[in-house]
């Protein structure tokens, strides 16, 4: 079984300040790697999806980036605001197992 | 387009009854997933489906059925409720194995 773990498992940023976390997770067999976006009493939603080692990808203020050889990719949302609080889950598909195997997630919550 | 849709929304067992979870989804996705979720841990996969008439086992597919007879439903069945089958169980759906899930609004599940 897969293991990916994220960092850190909460966050607090003030409105305005950049942040970043981080997802790892094993570099064997890989094929892709997902983030989403989980907003309370909603269901998760896709941010990225990554295959290529050094992929960079940006949605408006939040962008991500993937090291397939040492197994870890890196979330930055820049310009915090309010809507951003959310749970960030990232997911990995590869390493034998069936289907994504998902971290437990960042709580990410933004002050005002 | 509705997306993906869960049916119900919350439902209480009693030890030892059963029920269907019913998902469905509108996009003409081939893959379906099932998930749970519990406190504190990452989604963990069920089962999941590749196309109508092919299932297979996730990483917890202890005391759950799936059955996949079309392209649009993936019903979950659980022949006897547990107490460790308390959570929250969300159905996915994608295009193909490494693209983006669209998730259902979950069904959050009591067994007493």
């Amino acid at each position: 079984i897969l293991n990916v773990e994220q960092s850190p498992q909460s966050l607090h940023v003030q409105e305005g300040d950049s942040t970043n976390f981080t997802c790892s997770f094993p570099s064997s067999n890989f094929y892709a790697l997902h983030w989403y976006r989980w907003e309370t009493a909603k269901s998760p939603e896709a941010l990225f999806v990554m295959t290529l080692n050094g992929d960079e990808k940006k949605k408006g203020r939040i962008s991500a980036t993937l090291n397939t050889k040492e197994g870890y990719s890196y979330l930055y949302i820049k310009g915090s605001q309010p809507e951003d609080s959310a749970t960030y889950l990232c997911a990995s598909l590869g390493g034998g197992a069936d289907g994504l195997t998902f971290g437990k997630g960042t709580h990410l919550i933004i002050q005002p | 387009n509705a997306g993906v849709t869960q049916t119900p929304k919350f439902r209480i067992l009693k030890i030892g009854q059963s029920m269907t979870l019913q998902c469905a989804q509108d996009m003409n996705h081939n893959y379906m997933y099932w998930y749970r979720q519990d406190p504190g841990m990452g989604l963990k996969l069920i089962y999941y489906s590749v196309g109508a008439g092919i299932t297979d086992k996730g990483e917890v597919p202890n005391g759950y059925n799936v059955s996949r007879s079309t392209t649009e439903d993936f019903p979950l069945r659980l022949e006897l409720a547990a107490p460790s089958q308390t959570s929250v169980y969300f159905c996915a759906s994608s295009q193909g194995p490494y693209g983006e899930q669209f998730f259902g609004p979950g069904t959050r599940l009591t067994v007493l």
